[in-house]
């Protein structure tokens, strides 16, 4: 069954570093979002992004945040300048497009930052 | 902005028994997720309830969703250990490009 990849499992940060998260979605989908938990929170979104560009934002991305899809198969979160708050497991997610609705999420990555 | 508002937070039930959880949402959607989580892994896609209306039931858990109270269900029957979990509910925008999750329900079984 097809699903959603993420690396690193595990990434510890120096503050100020920058970091890339990588994810491979499902290989015919067309939608991709990052979604973050801090420990023991709830899950906050962060972007999704479609056609190449990011349709949807949230206030907790800011600018330095930034995704890409470098090719056909990658998509990836990066952060500039890591901050402690940044700390959290990162979820990417994808879906197949109009009219498939779920959204499957990948294993995620623990972002340390110290 | 679209508030999801989940109770109990937390749940703890003797095998057998059966529970609901909650889940509030604060504006129109049409759209409502209910995923489980265990400790340290990623989101496991339960039901996806597109309509007024909507009931899906797997095994021993059933939700709902009426879009008129802007409430969705999460009912237990019979809860056994396996199911010591956090469920989370999460609601789609307009758009269907963004979910807002409730705060989690953490499940706890005992035997």
């Amino acid at each position: 069954e097809p699903e959603v990849t993420q690396t690193p499992s595990h990434q510890v940060t120096q503050m100020g570093q920058e970091v890339i998260l990588r994810c491979v979605p499902i290989s015919n989908h067309l939608y991709f979002y990052w979604y973050r938990q801090i420990l023991g929170q709830k899950v906050e979104f962060l972007v999704s992004f479609y056609n190449n560009e990011i349709s949807e934002k949230s206030e907790i991305f800011d600018d330095q945040f930034s995704v890409e899809r470098p090719d056909g198969s990658n998509f990836t979160l990066k952060i500039r300048s890591t901050k402690l708050e940044d700390s959290a497991m990162y979820f990417c997610a994808s879906n197949g497009g109009i009219g498939l609705h779920e959204q499957y999420f990948g294993p995620g990555t623990r972002l340390t930052v110290t | 902005e679209l508030k999801v508002e989940q109770n109990p937070l937390f749940l703890s039930m003797q095998e057998g028994k059966n529970y609901t959880i909650y889940c509030n949402y604060s504006t129109t959607s049409d759209r409502l997720y209910w995923y489980r989580q265990d400790p340290g892994k990623s989101l496991e896609s339960l039901f996806v309830l597109l309509s007024n209306g909507a009931v899906k039931q797997e095994g021993r858990l059933m939700a709902s969703l009426d879009t008129k109270a802007r409430l969705s269900t999460l009912h237990i029957t019979a809860a056994v250990h396996d199911l010591s979990a956090t469920y989370f509910c999460a609601v789609a925008n307009n758009a269907g490009n963004m979910l807002t999750f409730g705060g989690g329900t953490r499940l706890m079984v005992k035997p």
